[in-house]
């Protein structure tokens, strides 16, 4: 079975500009959820999405960020225009389903640097 | 305001003894904990976790452990193997399962041969 995966590994853009951030999920988890962690600090939830769905969306920053999820599949997390703060490491995260016994499968991450 | 703090940036132990993690928690909805540990460049692996209606869950040589009146858990690793070297975060949820996870900054541990 496949893990999560996550794409690009590392991003460095200059403050202004726009990146696209992708995550594949592992075949079959209904449940994808954004988290990130700044530099020193802990991994902070972003998002949540059931299918194409976002059921939670109460950690994204700002209206900078935006995160979809078309057909339920892959998601994508666009950030636009990037600022400094908004380097770190984005982690990707699926489930199959919601409550105990389903831990979440987190991909390698993004390492993302505005410089 | 973090909800879940883990006060030990680091902690070295010799191989084949006890490794203990901590951490404590601030927030009394928080019914379900979990601890992760991750390796450089990789994402967290799922460990062991715990439901808050549990004082202890063992899985092979790890053992968490929960105590709802300190709001205080801790990971036993018993023993320690070189390959447990990494770091180790405790997450928790008012949501009963792994949805919106609450992190502490994570423990470093060196299992030292």
């Amino acid at each position: 079975e496949a893990g999560v995966t996550q794409f690009p590994s590392h991003s460095v853009i200059e403050k202004g500009q726009t990146v696209t951030l992708r995550c594949d999920p592992i075949s079959g988890h209904d449940n994808l959820y954004w988290y990130r962690r700044v530099m020193g600090k802990e991994i902070k939830f972003l998002l949540h999405f059931v299918k194409e769905s976002k059921q939670d969306e109460s950690g994204m920053p700002n209206n900078r960020f935006l995160a979809e999820r078309t057909g339920g599949t892959y998601s994508t997390l666009k950030v636009q225009p990037a600022e400094l703060e908004d380097s770190g490491v984005y982690f990707c995260a699926s489930s199959q389903r919601q409550g105990l016994g389903s831990p979440l499968h987190f991909g390698n991450g993004t390492r993302l640097t505005v410089t | 305001d973090q909800q879940v703090k883990q006060n030990s940036p680091s902690l070295s132990v010799q191989e084949g003894r006890i490794s203990i993690l901590n951490c404590d928690y601030t927030n009394s909805m928080f019914d379900y904990f979990l601890w992760y540990k991750k390796y450089p460049a990789e994402g967290p692996t799922f460990l062991i976790s715990i439901s808050s209606i549990k004082d202890k869950n063992e899985d092979g040589r790890f053992t968490v452990f929960l105590n709802k009146s300190a709001k205080h858990l801790s990971l036993h690793i018993v023993p320690s193997q070189p390959g447990d070297s990494a770091v180790y975060f405790c997450a928790a949820s008012s949501l009963g399962g792994s949805e919106k996870l609450v992190f502490g900054k994570g423990t470093k541990l060196t299992v030292n041969p």
